[in-house]
Order: structure tokens, then C-alpha cells, then sequence
């Protein structure tokens, strides 16, 4: 079946622009998390949604960044106002559910990059 | 609390020689322990894991993971390496939560 995508596949903007950035889970996942990956880090947890649940925006940097999710599928990630240093890759990966033995499925993530 | 190393920034060995790329975590209560792997502009893809049970895991490509519960390890191992199994390697733990704690990941480098 189809995996997580993710749309766009690349994105350059400007300093302080706004961007969004989507993502489509495996139908029936219930879970769904955003990630962001730097260059020679690992993963930075942003955001965690589950089922209908509040999400978890524990990791989010700053209040400039936002997300949702519609009908428990797409993910929208917003980043307002954007800075040089939220250049990175934009990793979403959704899990059957979101409890501690089930393994996520990523998708090709969304590479930022502000000038 | 829940942390996960890799002591390794890269790993180098010659096809054919078995290889290990190196984890430890620290979690209170039982582990819930992943590998993923990363290959050159691609999201991470499930390895294999360890949930319960027999401690050495097998999973995707010919690889395991032997679960060492005093060493507190998991350190993912292949008997004979391809070229192809270069990329980046990622140890993940979760102790009960359901936000998962990634290492900083290994980079394997199989050489011909």
C-alpha cells in the first residue's frame, strides 16, 4: 500500500515568509508525528498527534511554529515568519497508534531551506 | 527520563566482514527499542525491533539486534556486509511514552 508522503518535496523561501508544509499518513494510522532533522543532528521531536486527542506540542521551538490535523488524516505544518535557522528537513512518520511498541513509518520529508 | 546513544559518529568496514553499529539507552521501566535506517535523501525506514521476548531480534535486509538487558544495549549487527547497507543507522527508545527518544545516528560506511 502507499507509504507517507510528503508534499513539497523541497521548499526555499525568503526570511519571513510563511510556509506550509503537508503531510498525508498511512490510511488507518492512528498516530502521526513531525520531525525536524539538521544536518549531522538527530531527530528534534516536534509535534504528536493521536487519534482525537490534543496533540502534543511539547517540541515546537518557538510560537511561530503550528500545526494540525484534519479528520484524523492530512497534517499541516506551518512555520510562520521564518528564520535561517529553521533550515532542515521536515520529517512526518505516522504509527498504527501511538503507544510505546509500534514502529513509525517516515515519510521522504520536506527539505527547507530560508534565505 | 529516556536517552539513547550511539557512541559511533561513523562506522567503516570492508565488504564481506560482519558489522556492528552500537546503541545503549537508559529508560526506567521495560524498553521498547528500534533501529531505522536512513538512506541519502529519504525518510528513516523500520529496521526491526524489540518489544518482549527472545533478546536477539532479526529483521529487514538480514540484520539483528541482540537485546543485552544488563549492558542496557542494543547494538545491531550483520554477519556479512554489502556496499549497499551503507547509510545512516538510527537507534530509538521508548519506556512507556509514546514519543519515541532517536540517537544522533550512526553513519555505516561498507567498503568495497
Amino acid at each position: 500500500g502507499a507509504g507517507v508522503s510528503q508534499s513539497p518535496s523541497n521548499k526555499v523561501t525568503e526570511k519571513g515568509k510563511d510556509v506550509e508544509l503537508r503531510c498525508d499518513p498511512i490510511s488507518g494510522h492512528t498516530a502521526l508525528y513531525w520531525y525536524r532533522q539538521s544536518l549531522g543532528q538527530g531527530l528534534e521531536f516536534l509535534i504528536y498527534f493521536q487519534g482525537n486527542s490534543a496533540p502534543d506540542k511539547s517540541g515546537l521551538p518557538s510560537d511561530r511554529f503550528s500545526a494540525e490535523r484534519t479528520g484524523g488524516s492530512v497534517s499541516t505544518l506551518t512555520i510562520q515568519r521564518t528564520q535561517q535557522e529553521d533550515s532542515a528537513v521536515y520529517l512526518c512518520a505516522s504509527s498504527l497508534e501511538g503507544t510505546s511498541a509500534y514502529e513509525q513509518y517516515f515519510g521522504p520529508g520536506t527539505r527547507l531551506t530560508v534565505t | 527520563a529516556q536517552s539513547v546513544a550511539q557512541p559511533e559518529d561513523q562506522v567503516n568496514v570492508a565488504e564481506g566482514n560482519p558489522l556492528t553499529v552500537k546503541c545503549t539507552y537508559s529508560v526506567s521501566g521495560n524498553p521498547y527499542l528500534f533501529w531505522y535506517v536512513q538512506y541519502p535523501n529519504r525518510g528513516l525506514q523500520f529496521l526491526l525491533k524489540y518489544i518482549t521476548g527472545d533478546n536477539l531480534v532479526k529483521g529487514s535486509y538480514g540484520f539483528e539486534a541482540e537485546f543485552n538487558k544488563s549492558q542496557t544495549s542494543f547494538h545491531l549487527k550483520k554477519p556479512s556486509a554489502l556496499v549497499s547497507d551503507s547509510a545512516l543507522y538510527f537507534c530509538a527508545v521508548n519506556g512507556g511514552s509514546y514519543i519515541p527518544t532517536f540517537g544522533r545516528g550512526t553513519s555505516l560506511i561498507v567498503h568495497p
